[in-house]
C-alpha cells in the first residue's frame, strides 16, 4: 500500500519560499503514475497547484505557475514543492497525492503552512 | 478553465437515507475524468467513484455515481454514521480543479 509524508515548514515569512517535500513508501516513485500536490483553505476550498511526472514532466496551475516549481528525486523516493513569493492568501493545509488516470487515489494526511510575519 | 458548481452547499439528513449530490460543469467534462471525493474533519480526501461511476477500492456499493456532459450525480443510499461528511466533485481536463464541496449533516 502507498503511503505518503508531506514534511517541511509550518511557518514562512511573507515574500519568502516555501518548500515541502512528499516522502513516498510502499511503491517507487519512479513507477507510471502522476505525483501532485493540493492545497486547501477555508477561503479557496481545494485548490490544485501541480502534477510531476517521472519523466519529469510537469503541469501547473496557471494561477500559480509562475511561483511555483516540483522536483523528483528518485534515489530518495520523493518529490518536492518550491512556491516562491508568499503571502498570507498561501496559507493553507498542502496535500501531497499520487493520481492515475486523473483521479487522486493516495492522499498523504496534510501538513499546514502559515504565512505570517 | 472548467468550472464545477456542486449543490446543495449542506445536505441535512437521516440515518437510512439517501443522499443525491450534484456536479454541473461550466462545459463539458469527459466522464473518464470526473470523480468524487469524501472528506472527514481531520483528514485528507479519499478517492470514491472515478471516471464518473467506477467505485474505488474499498467503496461500498451504497455509493453509486452517474451522468455526462455537464451534470453528475453522487447518490449515497443507506446513509450511516460515517458518511456525514464533505463531499468534493472533481475534473481532470488541461488543468486539475474541484467543486466548492457540499456538507452532509445529520439532520
Amino acid at each position: 500500500q502507498v503511503q505518503l509524508q508531506e514534511s517541511g515548514p509550518g511557518l514562512v515569512k511573507p515574500s519568502g519560499t516555501l518548500s515541502l517535500t512528499c516522502d513516498v513508501s510502499g511503491g517507487s516513485i519512479s513507477s507510471s503514475h502522476w505525483w501532485n500536490w493540493v492545497r486547501q483553505s477555508p477561503e479557496k476550498g481545494l485548490e490544485w497547484i501541480g502534477e510531476i511526472h517521472p519523466s519529469g514532466v510537469t503541469n501547473y496551475n496557471p494561477s500559480l505557475k509562475t511561483r511555483v516549481a516540483m522536483s523528483l528525486d528518485t534515489s530518495k523516493n520523493h518529490f518536492s514543492l518550491r512556491l516562491t513569493s508568499v503571502t498570507v492568501a498561501d496559507t493553507a493545509s498542502y496535500y501531497c497525492a499520487r493520481s492515475s488516470s486523473g483521479y487522486l487515489n493516495h492522499w498523504g494526511h496534510g501538513t499546514l503552512v502559515t504565512v505570517s510575519s | 478553465e472548467i468550472v464545477l458548481t456542486q449543490s446543495p452547499g449542506t445536505l441535512s439528513l437521516s440515518p437510512g437515507e439517501r443522499a443525491t449530490l450534484s456536479c454541473r460543469a461550466s462545459q463539458s467534462v469527459r466522464s473518464s475524468y470526473l470523480n468524487w471525493y469524501q472528506q472527514r474533519p481531520g483528514q485528507a480526501p479519499r478517492l470514491l467513484i472515478y471516471g464518473a461511476s467506477s467505485r474505488a477500492t474499498g467503496i461500498p456499493d451504497r455509493f453509486s455515481g452517474s451522468g455526462s456532459g455537464t451534470d453528475f450525480t453522487l447518490t449515497i443510499n443507506r446513509l450511516e454514521s460515517g458518511d456525514f461528511a464533505v463531499y468534493y466533485c472533481q475534473q481532470y481536463g488541461s488543468t486539475i480543479t474541484f467543486g466548492q464541496g457540499t456538507r452532509l449533516e445529520i439532520k
